[in-house]
């Protein structure tokens, strides 16, 4: 079975700085997707961004990043020039490429911008 | 906006009672997940539907049942409520039939109390 581990309950960054979420999994698999999901009060989750395993190379959004270490099952989260519009809470999830099981949540990180 | 709605919004219901909630896809997607995201915690899969089957489900109970409809808007009915049913419930949309969401949106949910 797969897991995800958000190891950070809470983090609050300076308006403008720049803040590293962390996330681990446990999988079995070799084939997958990560994403970084944001819930923002409104409660509708968003996607922030995916990373495909099989790609080496680091997934981009504008100010968000993300650091795959494959070989570490890590996958942490990376805003520069944090927004107060940031403040919210973000999930990391997995999926297998096999597509045999639905989405694994973390149990989230509360990311608190500060003007 | 995502296009996914869900009704209603906030519900408080009494131990022992029955519940249904509703969700509607965005347009195109003939699959749809649904989420149970208690407080604290990641979403957790309850069941999904592609083309008005049941394709998969979580470590859920019988009492918590769906139905998708020809229009592809899908609903979660929870009998017997219990205490620790009170939770956000997710409905998320896709246009994939496995559980490979890459593209998968979620409605805003629905806040179910119970007392």
């Amino acid at each position: 079975a797969q897991t995800v581990t958000q190891s950070q309950p809470e983090m609050s960054v300076q308006e403008a700085e720049t803040v590293t979420l962390s996330c681990t999994y446990d999988t079995s698999e070799n084939n997958y997707y990560l994403f970084w999901y944001k819930q923002p009060p409104s409660r509708q989750m968003i996607l922030v961004i995916r990373q495909e395993a099989y790609k080496q190379q680091n997934a981009t959004e504008n100010r968000f990043s993300v650091n795959f270490q494959k070989a570490a099952k890590s996958f942490s989260l990376k805003i520069s020039d944090s927004q107060l519009g940031d403040t919210a809470m973000y999930f990391c999830a997995f999926i297998a490429h096999s597509g045999n099981t639905p989405l694994v949540f973390g149990k989230g990180t509360r990311l608190s911008v500060i003007a | 906006e995502t296009g996914v709605t869900q009704s209603p919004t906030h519900l408080i219901k009494t131990r022992g009672q029955q519940v249904t909630l509703r969700c509607s896809s965005q347009s195109g997607h003939n699959t749809v997940s649904w989420y149970q995201q208690a407080l604290g915690q990641g979403p957790q899969f309850i069941f999904q539907y592609y083309r008005e089957e049941e394709n998969g489900r979580g470590n859920f109970p019988p009492r918590f049942s769906g139905l998708q409809f020809p229009n592809y808007s899908s609903e979660l009915n929870v009998n017997a409520l219990e205490l620790d049913d009170s939770a956000l419930y997710l409905c998320a949309s896709s246009s994939s039939r496995g559980f490979l969401n890459t593209e998968a949106f979620f409605g805003q949910g629905t806040r179910l109390t119970v007392v």
